[in-house]
């Protein structure tokens, strides 16, 4: 699998945009961009993934650049639950078992400050 | 539901006692994982497991037996513990789905281990 690169750490005003980037300037065609998150103490979260398009849901953007190199996890109004450290993720798609495995890095530790 | 939980929560070994995490999930999910996690580290899996009487060997399988013999369930064992097995241990599972993209894994709460 690509390796990813996160910053270590970052801060986010409450209520503000959060945007937490990663570098994949590895990928391989086949492989998606996974984000989880992980509240102190607690087991990962999914967040979202994508392939090469913009995705959205509930929780977050992910944003792609066109040459897939890297991205952007947005989190649009954040707030003090969202204190967590959150990891980018990239591997292949598959229906799980040994290419369903995660490899996790150390991730961006985001503090959201009132 | 109540999703993956994990038992114990916390436990404290000697060195060359053994033991044994249960992790149960109930949304019938094909796939289990057992990951560690040290202070300041990502996760790293251990075993983990294709469906009912097959697993497989992780990242750090060293010093680990695992068995699944319910779908439900996933059995990590250290057989005689040692202190670099003091970790955050952590259970997760995921359904098969013909979206191949789609690779949520749903976690347990975790289960701290101190081996002294």
């Amino acid at each position: 699998d690509a390796k990813t690169t996160q910053p270590t750490s970052m801060d986010c005003a409450e209520g503000r945009a959060a945007n937490l980037p990663c570098n994949h300037s590895t990928i391989s065609g086949n492989e998606y961009v996974y984000w989880y998150r992980q509240i102190h103490s607690q087991g990962p979260q999914y967040i979202i993934h994508g392939l090469k398009n913009n995705e959205t849901n509930e929780m977050a953007s992910l944003i792609i650049t066109e040459d897939r190199k890297s991205s952007t996890l947005i989190l649009p109004h954040a707030t003090l639950r969202d204190t967590a450290v959150y990891y980018c993720i990239v591997r292949v798609a598959s229906h799980g078992g040994s290419q369903g495995n995660l490899i996790f890095g150390k991730g961006t530790k985001l503090s959201v400050k009132p | 539901n109540a999703g993956v939980t994990q038992t114990p929560k916390f436990r404290v070994l000697k060195t060359g006692q053994s033991m044994t995490l249960l992790c149960a999930q109930d949304m019938n999910h094909e796939y289990m994982y057992w990951y560690r996690q040290d202070p300041g580290m990502g996760l790293r899996l251990i075993h983990y497991s294709v469906g009912e009487g097959t697993t497989a060997k992780g990242e750090v399988p060293d010093g680990y037996n695992v068995s699944r013999l319910k779908k439900q369930n996933f059995l990590l064992g250290l057989e005689s513990a040692a202190p670099s097995q003091t970790s955050v241990y952590f259970c997760a599972s995921s359904r098969w789905t013909s979206a191949i993209s789609y690779n949520e894994q749903f976690f347990g709460p975790g289960t701290r281990l101190t081996v002294l």
